[in-house]
């Protein structure tokens, strides 16, 4: 079975430039999550997703960052414009339990991004 | 609160040693505790989990230690391999709650 699948794996943009990661989850997986990863640091949740609805976006900052799942399945996640501060490695896990005490997250091998 | 204390932030054991990595955290409400190991340039995969219903937890080498009263969780690898270096991130949930609260990670060397 294919684990959770990201692309690019790597992307080095000018700040104020857009930039945008997909992700593939496992098939039959409705939850979906983005998480940012600082180096040394544990990962952050962005956004969740429970088939093609956002459940929790909360800690998104929406000023520059969007994303979507549609048909609840493959799901984008773009930041414009891009900050320094922006450069990180962003990771998808996707579940096939909304619930985190019920089921294992599967994450991607991560996008690292950087911003110059 | 929602904090996941873990230590220590590195760690250097020899092989075929036994490498113990901490956590502390301050919401009781906390009932699911896994741990996850991260290999360079991949993304963290789960190792072991443990609910509050037990105190310990055993999966080949890899053993979790609960103790509820002080509100600490630990891993023991036993036999350390090289093939264990590796960052391991502790985490906590509430089961009503869809979020994992992570620690901030443990980088593991085992020397040969």
């Amino acid at each position: 079975e294919a684990g959770v699948v990201q692309s690019p794996r790597y992307k080095i943009i000018e700040k104020k430039q857009p930039v945008a990661f997909w992700c593939n989850p496992i098939s039959g997986h409705n939850t979906l999550y983005w998480y940012l990863q600082n180096l040394g640091q544990g990962p952050e949740l962005l956004i969740r997703y429970e088939n093609e609805e956002a459940v929790d976006d909360s800690q998104l900052p929406k000023d520059r960052f969007s994303a979507e799942r549609l048909k609840g399945v493959d799901s984008t996640l773009k930041i414009q414009p891009a900050e320094l501060g922006d450069s990180a490695v962003y990771l998808c896990a996707s579940s096939s339990y909304p619930r985190v005490s019920t089921g294992e997250l599967f994450f991607g091998e991560g996008s690292r991004l950087t911003v110059l | 609160q929602q904090q996941v204390k873990q230590s220590p932030q590195s760690l250097i054991v020899q092989k075929g040693g036994i490498s113990i990595i901490n956590c502390a955290y301050e919401n009781t409400a906390f009932d699911y505790f896994p741990w996850y190991q991260q290999f360079p340039g991949k993304g963290p995969a789960l190792l072991i989990a443990i609910r509050p219903d037990v105190s310990e937890k055993k999966e080949g080498r890899f053993t979790i230690s609960f103790n509820k009263s002080a509100k600490q969780f630990s891993l023991h690898i036993m036999d350390s391999q090289p093939g264990d270096s590796a960052t391991y991130f502790c985490a906590a949930s509430v089961g009503s709650n869809y979020q994992l609260i992570w620690g901030a990670g443990t980088k593991l060397i085992i020397k040969p």
